[in-house]
């Protein structure tokens, strides 16, 4: 079974819809991240938390510690958000590893 | 905006040669790492560094794999006799404290023939 599990795995919507993507672990953690990677392969760091919400934009991640689990919701979604959007997770005790998520391609049409 | 830079952007080499993937790392940064995804599957991490040295490093990072940082700014990975299935793209990351959010480069991908 996969530490982190994200879902769903391929999401289409029409420009200016509400977008949320789910990610659960099952590990203890000291950090929850949320990645974007572009087409041509760079990956860009969204958000990094370990309790709470955060909002950057029209970005909004949020993580429930003792549920296990975190959601990334992209509100007014645009073409240009389309790429595939990673959830890692920082393993707790100290440990420097990223455990990465498959990641979730979202397809934003015009 | 700083940022971390890799080099080359892609790589193509036979099995069994010797590669060097370099990466310039945020200048103030202390914290590097880095990464692998072969083509279709998730991220896996391979190695930290700090201080000079190895913090951790995944199962994947055995000893045909081995990290450096020759000076004040690159930062390596060697593979020291390639196989096929160590192509792949290649991500350097840095940060500054344990505490920061990772920066990512754009990654070198790896063709091994």
């Amino acid at each position: 079974k996969n530490e982190v599990e994200q879902s769903p795995q391929n999401l289409t919507a029409q420009e200016g819809e509400f977008i949320t993507i789910n990610c659960s672990y099952s590990v203890g953690i000291s950090a929850l991240h949320w990645l974007q990677q572009h087409p041509g392969g760079g990956i860009v760091s969204l958000f990094m938390l370990s309790s709470g919400k955060k909002k950057h934009g029209r970005l909004i991640a949020t993580i429930n510690i003792q549920e296990k689990h975190s959601s990334l919701h992209i509100t007014a979604s645009h073409p240009r958000d389309s790429a595939v959007y990673i959830c890692a997770v920082r393993t707790a005790g100290g440990s420097e590893k990223l455990v990465f998520g498959k990641g979730t391609k979202l397809t934003v049409n015009p | 905006e700083p940022e971390v830079t890799q080099t080359p952007s892609h790589q193509v080499t036979q099995m069994g040669q010797e590669v060097i993937l370099r990466c310039v790392p945020i200048s103030n940064h202390l914290y590097f790492y880095w990464y692998r995804q072969i083509l279709g599957q998730k991220v896996e991490f391979l190695v930290s560094f700090y201080n000079n040295e190895i913090s951790e490093k995944s199962e994947i990072f055995d000893d045909q794999f081995s990290v450096e940082r020759p000076d004040g700014s690159n930062f390596t990975l060697k593979i020291r006799s390639t196989k096929l299935e160590d192509s792949a793209m290649y991500f350097c990351a840095s940060r500054g404290t344990p505490w920061d959010e990772q920066f990512f480069g754009p990654g070198t991908r790896l063709t091994v023939l």
